[in-house]
């Protein structure tokens, strides 16, 4: 079945570790986005990618990173986790900015 | 960036029509809106997209006025499947890329019996 998956479902992290979130999609969409969703803040947008090649820095990309070396990739690396990046990740696609969003399934992350 | 803003919960009985309405003053002439959907421990779920007007699906009416700076997402007889969270988003539609998008603390709609 076509759609994006995430990788892991869940992790609980020490503070201070090294951490890679997975996103692959197989629908051959241009655009790739990671969200952060937090209780009272709704969804915010950490980086995104147009195209694969290019990467932009969303409303809160502090402490995050990401790379786009292929179409169906798109991973976000935490360099060294701090307790407030527990949270709740999406990641999603589109064939076009703005065109409709599909998200994945979310990977819940605790940082300890 | 446009910011939006909603009511933060809605309440309802099932088979009524319930709207809910997005504030978005500072829209550009390039942007669009979207309404997501989405349930607990799921990713939100694409429900409409309208730029002026009123846009119509299976599902649901976008009421847009003539200013752009609200819209009104509207859901007909509502069932207790309802329940979720709804999310106005506004950013351009093609190639403005994703630095123009926003979405709101959404709204969180709950429909009873």
């Amino acid at each position: 079945i076509a759609g994006i998956t995430q990788a892991p479902t869940s992790q609980i992290l020490a503070a201070g570790r090294r951490m890679t979130l997975r996103c692959t999609q197989d629908m051959r969409h241009n655009a790739m986005y990671w969200y952060r969703q937090d209780l009272g803040l709704g969804l915010r947008l950490i980086h995104y990618s147009n195209t694969a090649g290019t990467t932009g820095k969303g409303e809160v990309p502090d402490g995050y990173s990401v790379s786009r070396a292929n179409t169906d990739d798109f991973p976000l690396t935490l360099a060294s986790a701090v307790p407030s990046q527990t949270s709740v990740y999406f990641c999603a696609s589109s064939d076009e900015p703005t065109d409709e969003q599909f998200f994945g399934p979310g990977t819940r992350l605790t940082v300890l | 960036l446009a910011k939006t803003t909603q009511p933060i919960s809605m309440d309802s009985y099932e088979g009524q029509e319930v709207n809910i309405t997005c504030s978005h003053n500072n829209i550009a002439t390039n942007d669009y809106i979207t309404w997501y959907q989405q349930f607990p421990s799921q990713g939100p779920r694409f429900i409409i997209q309208g730029y002026k007007t009123k846009v119509t699906n299976e599902v649901a009416s976008l009421f847009i006025p003539a200013d752009r700076k609200s819209s009104t997402l509207s859901l007909p007889r509502v069932s207790l499947s309802d329940t979720a969270v709804y999310y106005c988003l506004v950013g351009p539609r093609r190639g403005g890329g994703a630095d123009g998008l926003t979405f709101g603390k959404g709204t969180h709609l709950i429909i009873q019996p």
